[in-house]
């Protein structure tokens, strides 16, 4: 079993709906969860970063962590063709130069 | 800044060849990474350098090797290519720096093994 688990998708939705993107993990000593955005051909860039359980808001984009359920998610708002990429999920257990563990990736396409 | 670059972004070779993939990053980050990328398999850790003059071994180490050359260039080296190890290689650093550990990638490297 996968330290990180993400559904690959693809996932396809209308412009202006709300988009629920999840990843769950095994290993309870993460703390640190991030979000990262690809465009095609492309390396991925950081979109979202949250420390242990809670929410973040940034503009249409909300990150939640769930340490209970080993559960995380990111919500698009209003989407728009511009978030066509695909989002992985990325975790690490200490902050610093450490390592991430990745998701496979969800590929996501906002049909116009 | 050009962040973090990569060379070169295409490359095919044939079994058995050797090539080293260039990374360099103007941030002055103490902290480097190699990855693969392969369909539904996500990124894999090659190897990671968390400071100059020290490496280690990520996921999928095998058939590579690594040098960090300063603290700017990281390179990646395939001694005996293999078909297996055809994929797209990104190259990344990390300051360690609050309030975000956050990695910056470079924009990859299309290596065909045939």
């Amino acid at each position: 079993q996968k330290e990180v688990e993400q559904d690959p998708g693809p996932l396809s939705v209308p412009e202006g709906a709300i988009v629920s993107l999840n990843c769950t993990y095994s290993n309870s000593a993460f703390q640190y969860f991030m979000w990262y955005r690809q465009y095609s051909r492309k390396g991925p860039e950081l979109l979202m970063y949250t420390y242990s359980s809670g929410n973040k808001e940034d503009g249409r984009f909300t990150a939640q962590v769930d340490k209970s359920s080993k559960y995380i998610s990111l919500f698009i708002r209003d989407s728009q063709p511009s978030d066509s990429a695909t989002y992985l999920c990325a975790m690490s257990a200490n902050f610093g130069n450490e390592k991430l563990t990745f998701g496979t990736g969800t590929r996501l396409t906002i049909i116009p | 800044n050009a962040g973090v670059t990569q060379t070169p972004k295409f490359q095919v070779l044939k079994t058995g060849q050797s090539m080293t993939l260039q990374c360099a990053q103007d941030m002055n980050h103490n902290s480097m990474y190699w990855y693969r990328q392969d369909p539904g398999m996500g990124l894999r850790l090659i190897y990671y350098s968390a400071s100059e003059g020290t490496t280690d071994k990520g996921e999928v180490p095998n058939g590579y090797n690594v040098s960090r050359l300063n603290k700017r260039e990281f390179s990646l080296r395939l001694e005996s290519a293999a078909p297996s190890q055809t994929s797209v290689y990104f190259c990344a650093s990390n300051s360690g720096q609050a309030p975000r550990n956050e990695q910056f990638f470079g924009p990859g490297t299309r290596l065909t093994v045939l």
